[in-house]
């Protein structure tokens, strides 16, 4: 299996902050990773997929990118509704596995 | 637009076996380069993928589940199905049904999601 080492496990930063979540794969997975967005209570969303494509509607504030094994979900400027849990995930071959998620809080 | 909604008993005795059903609307399961999913997690805890069903009926699943796993399509009814037999308290958990898809990309992601819906097991 290939496992997906996400850091931090949790962050707290200001309003207008820009912070960087990383997420390393056990082995290469080329550009195989997405990002996910959990607000409490609800079903995930994905944000970025393939590294660093945008989902339609996503804020461009969220970026992606890495490649092989290290990868990073940045946000430029922090805003009170990106409070959530982020998860990486490979998709590059089965299990299908995740990121053990960053939970993000408002200072 | 493609959704899809869980369905399924909240509370199932150990030992037992777990049966949910995610329905789909807004398009049909047997067509197109898709794979239909189910997620689960325990409560304060992170994703696990538990397995998959293409649009063809074959399947992957997890190794840690497989021997007591099986997911199937029921095309006439828009659906598919999780059967999890010998459940023990470990399989507490949000259980979701998802889409993992590529557009037109050699990618895959999880698009959409259901809801979830809640699975404890107790006796």
């Amino acid at each position: 299996d290939i496992q997906m080492t996400q850091s931090p496990s949790s962050l707290s930063a200001s309003v207008g902050d820009r912070l960087t979540i990383t997420c390393r794969a056990s082995q290469s997975i080329s550009s195989y990773v997405n990002w996910y967005q959990q607000k409490p209570g609800k079903a995930p969303e994905v944000l970025i997929y393939a590294t660093s494509t945008l989902q339609g509607g996503v804020p461009s504030r969220f970026s992606g990118s890495g490649s092989g094994t290290d990868f990073s979900l940045t946000i430029s400027s922090l805003q009170p509704e990106d409070i959530a849990t982020y998860y990486c995930q490979q998709s590059y071959s089965p299990p299908l596995t995740f990121g053990g998620g960053t939970r993000v809080e408002i200072k | 637009q493609v959704q899809l909604q869980e369905s399924g008993p909240g509370l199932v005795k150990p030992s037992q076996t777990l049966s949910l059903t995610c329905k789909v609307s807004g398009g049909s399961i047997s067509t197109g380069t898709y794979y239909w999913t189910w997620i689960r997690q325990p409560a304060g805890k992170g994703l696990e993928w538990i397995g998959r069903v293409y649009t063809s009926g074959t399947t992957d699943y997890n190794p840690s589940l497989k021997s007591r796993v099986t997911i199937s399509l029921d095309t006439s009814r828009n659906q598919f199905s999780l059967r999890l037999s010998y459940l023990t308290a470990a399989d507490t958990a949000v259980y979701y049904c998802a889409r993992e898809w590529g557009g037109s990309t050699w990618y895959n992601w999880f698009d959409p999601w259901g809801q979830g819906t809640p699975v404890t097991v107790s006796s």
